[in-house]
């Protein structure tokens, strides 16, 4: 167990439809990262925040939003979704500079 | 161009055998070098991390090794339970987001 937390594990949803995927991650760590993997591209980044603030942007697509809480959980919003947003999405946390923890992913499905 | 390469993409050992997986890296600055285990529908689950050429680390039967270019993952005398993809990732800038390599699959037999 990393002590990433990532609510749902699994979201089957239809074209169009909006989602919210949730992460907590381990205790005293600022930095959250988000990953998308799916079969053909492999773990791609997606977004950082620390401590609240955007630190850093992937090729996140302009439909995907993400932010950091005060309690610093983190939601990664997918909206107009396609297709091709099917994939397993994992965030991570960390202490700054340092090894990056991941969650157990949500398993999105769109249909 | 930044860029992470793993090979081979697949390998499949008897329990026992002893083999290497390789991880070479184009990036200016490394800020390190990590190591993940990843079981199938799961998270990568963090191994190693190496910071400078000629830095090794074990752990149960596996050990991690650096070079200005590359980086191995030795796994020693293999049991079933070893069986995942095992992904190696670096640092692209002081974010610390990762380029994450497209992974070894990793097989052990009985």
């Amino acid at each position: 167990d990393s002590g990433v937390t990532q609510t749902p594990k699994h979201l089957i949803t239809a074209t169009g439809q909006r989602v919210t995927l949730r992460c907590s991650p381990r205790s005293g760590d600022l930095s959250v990262y988000w990953y998308q993997q799916s079969l053909d591209q492999g773990l791609q980044f997606l977004i950082q925040y620390y401590n609240g603030e955007e630190r850093a942007k992937g090729n996140i697509l302009e439909r995907f939003s993400a932010q950091q809480f005060p309690d610093l959980h983190s939601e990664l919003n997918l909206s107009s979704l396609e297709l091709g947003d099917s994939a397993l999405y994992f965030c991570a946390s960390s202490v700054a500079g340092r090894e990056q923890y991941f969650g157990p992913g949500t398993r999105l499905t769109v249909t | 161009e930044d860029q992470v390469t793993q090979s081979p993409e697949a390998l499949r050992l008897q329990e026992g055998e002893s083999s290497s997986l390789n991880c070479s890296y184009t990036v200016s600055g490394l800020r390190g070098l990590f190591w993940y285990r990843q079981d199938p529908g799961k998270g990568p689950e963090f191994l190693f991390t190496l910071y400078s050429a000629g830095e090794e680390k074990e752990k149960e039967r596996l050990k991690a090794t650096l070079t200005k270019k590359e980086s191995f993952l030795h796994i020693t005398a293999p049991k079933p339970e070893d069986s995942a993809t095992y992904l190696c990732a670096v640092p692209l800038d002081t974010s610390y987001k990762l380029i994450f390599g497209s992974g070894t699959r990793l097989l052990v037999r009985p």
